[in-house]
């Protein structure tokens, strides 16, 4: 695709239930990255893919949250037992290799309530 | 990764260049220094990068010191839509992963 694409853009449910969220990075790109932003805030890093491979998984705050890229290509980041301080935006990037700049998303804003 | 410091807001007339400084001291020599920048609520926008010398795009200029300790990115014609939140970032060669600091917000005015 053009660019990177985040499903769904908005998303509220309730304190305690799962959430995925979806990430499509540019086609032909080999690394992906899952970033959180709080409001006010730069984003900060949760983890990344390059292909299928997770090699840093040092962002993510709890093992709540769990990502996953099976074929290389889309990815979903799993947030289980939701809690109000997991609000926040969550932003996919991509980048054709490890050396090259990443490409963001429009996110997910994320409400817990 | 190394850590940046730039000013925490900035104002620049439209049409004037706007001169965004950054100090990376403590930058090694496998970092790149990155330029991103964030309007509004879209995601960062990928602006330059580079590691020892000038470099130049469509979008900006980045001036990196000889001693690489700081650098400075160069809009040359600054228009109302480039107020944003302005980013640097080192990022250690062959790592995906960057770290925002605060930030620069960059105000143009008419």
């Amino acid at each position: 695709g053009a660019g990177v694409s985040q499903s769904p853009r908005y998303k509220v449910t309730k304190r305690g239930q799962d959430v995925t969220l979806r990430c499509d990075p540019i086609s032909s790109h080999a690394t992906l990255y899952w970033y959180q932003q709080a409001l006010g805030q730069g984003p900060e890093f949760l983890t990344y893919f390059n292909y299928e491979a997770q090699p840093d998984k040092s962002g993510l705050p709890s093992d709540r949250f769990s990502a996953e890229r099976p074929e290389g290509s889309i990815s979903t980041l799993t947030i289980q037992r939701t809690e109000q301080r997991d609000s926040a935006m969550y932003r996919c990037a991509s980048s054709l290799d490890l050396s090259q700049p990443q490409h963001f998303g429009d996110g997910t804003r994320l409400s817990i309530l | 990764d190394a850590k940046t410091t730039q000013p925490t807001s900035m104002d620049c007339a439209e049409g004037r260049a706007a001169n965004l400084p950054c100090n990376h001291s403590t930058i090694s020599g496998n970092e790149y220094v990155y330029w991103y920048r964030q309007i509004h609520s879209q995601g960062p926008q990928y602006i330059i990068h580079g590691l020892k010398n000038n470099e130049t795009n469509e979008m900006a200029s980045l001036i990196i010191t000889e001693d690489r300790k700081s650098s400075t990115l160069i809009l040359p014609h600054a228009t109302l839509r480039d107020t944003a939140v302005y980013y640097c970032i080192v990022r250690v060669v062959g790592y995906g992963k960057l770290t925002f600091g605060q930030g620069t917000i960059l105000t143009v005015h008419p």
